[in-house]
């Protein structure tokens, strides 16, 4: 199967602080990209949809000037986590389902998970 | 969107079929059921889906009803690397996977 990278797997920040967190499809062109949290012991939660070149589609209840999300390229989305505090503490997974023969499936990045002081 | 019901834990012994069952009665007629596992703190990792007929591929068998309400994820041999969180999920509009609570697949020796 295609493979997703994402970038670091984890990381520690002072609350407050911004942290970014890269998505990348390493051998296919990703025209879609998805954010995921989950919380221990909780099931995934969607939390936003990307499209390469346009503005991403945040699910209910999920603030887009928190968590800010760039699909710049084919390979790329990044998710910003801004100004964050410790609730925001959390296993971030992102996904990419490429344009042709994957059947909608989507391919997921191993997890990125954060902690913030 | 459809929703889905799954089992919160199920055991299995090693070399024995493992059998996950989902209900997913809200299901639309062109909506696919797909089904990911997660291995503790990895990402989810793609089984196998499926829209009317069975399905089998190197990893599992897909079991879908004639009304396409519930279906059954078969594991034929688990192994003890098969203990993990299994989804049953239903693709949205073609587009989105929401993701239920799933099953905890207990695989003992």
């Amino acid at each position: 199967g295609a493979v997703v990278s994402q970038h670091p797997s984890r990381v520690i920040c002072k609350s407050g602080t911004s942290v970014k967190i890269e998505c990348r499809s390493l051998d296919f062109q990703a025209t879609t990209m998805f954010w995921y949290r989950q919380f221990p012991k909780q099931s995934l939660m969607l939390m936003a949809t990307s499209n390469e070149g346009s503005k991403a589609t945040y699910e209910q209840g999920v603030e887009k000037d928190k968590f800010l999300i760039n699909h710049a390229s084919l390979t790329l989305s990044t998710l910003t986590v801004t100004s964050a505090h410790p609730e925001d503490s959390s296993f971030y997974i992102c996904s990419a389902r490429g344009s042709q023969g994957f059947n909608n499936e989507q391919f997921f990045g191993p997890g990125t998970r954060l902690t913030v002081l | 969107d459809a929703k889905t019901t799954q089992p919160t834990s199920m055991d299995c012994a090693e070399g024995r079929a493992a059998n996950l069952p989902c209900n997913h009665s809200t299901i639309s007629g062109n909506e696919y059921v797909y089904w990911y596992r997660q291995i503790h703190s990895q990402g989810p990792q793609y089984i196998i889906h499926g829209l009317k007929n069975n399905e089998t591929n190197e990893m599992a068998s897909l079991i879908i009803t004639e009304d396409r309400k519930s279906s059954t994820l078969i594991l034929p041999h688990a192994t003890l690397r098969d203990t993990a969180v299994y989804y049953c999920i239903v693709l949205y509009n073609f587009n989105k996977f929401y993701f239920g609570s799933g099953t905890k697949l207990n695989v003992k020796p």
